[in-house]
């Protein structure tokens, strides 16, 4: 029973495609992570989003979209697809409650644009 | 905005050594810190969690401590042995988002 699971693991697409990455916590946190770690390993907050706030980092290209049709599911969506956009991408989760902010991880999407 | 350093970025050990990995983080109004191993090709795997008013955690050979004056953190691995290689990563949650923002990581390598 996998508290934060991701579809696909792996996604090898043309550029100038659009795609989808899925993510559910059954953990019943409130608050969802996505985050890209590049070549060097280097983890990167792109968005945090709960029922109230969207937080997005504003290095993040417009042409990711993060879409959560209920508190358990995140996904990414991303248009338009470069070169660039190659990378892991990460999900994850944790409660809101101050003082327990425990973020648990996904095990990853690698994404290859060609 | 919170910066993470992680140092050394790279370590090699033989079997055996205990070791000490550090983390520091220039804004000391946290919520917690969080150390994360990464084995390649894997996800992260929380390790420790320590709140802001802990001064350090405990599990099995490792031992994280947490001074937030000074904006420093440490992981004590004792008794490495080769399954501990893997990346570590140290996190921090700040302010009113609890958004984690990470460290670079060390790169452990512990040869039989």
């Amino acid at each position: 029973d996998t508290a934060v699971s991701q579809t696909p693991k792996y996604l090898v697409t043309q550029m100038g495609n659009d795609k989808s990455i899925k993510c559910e916590q059954n953990l019943g946190h409130d608050t969802m992570y996505w985050y890209k770690q590049d070549s060097k390993k280097f983890l990167k907050i792109m968005f945090s989003y709960n029922n109230k706030e969207l937080i997005i980092n504003e290095t993040v290209p417009n042409r990711f979209s993060p879409k959560s049709p209920d508190k358990a599911h995140l996904n990414l969506h991303i248009n338009s697809l470069e070169l660039g956009d190659s990378a892991v991408y990460f999900c994850a989760s944790s409660p809101e409650t101050a003082g327990d902010t425990e973020a648990f991880f996904g095990q990853g999407t690698r994404l290859t644009v060609v | 905005k919170q910066e993470v350093t992680q140092i050394p970025a790279a370590l090699s050990v033989p079997e055996g050594e205990n070791l000490v990995l550090n983390c520091s983080f220039t804004d000391s109004a946290i919520y917690n810190l969080q150390w994360f191993r990464q084995d390649p090709g894997k996800g992260l795997t929380s390790l420790l969690l320590i709140q802001s008013s802990q001064r350090e955690q405990t599990s099995g050979r490792l031992n994280a401590s947490l001074d937030k004056s000074s904006g420093r953190s440490t992981l004590y691995i004792a008794a490495s042995q080769p399954g501990d290689s893997a990346t570590y990563l140290c996190a921090v949650s700040t302010g009113g988002s609890y958004i984690p923002t990470f460290g670079r990581g060390t790169s452990l390598i512990v040869h039989p």
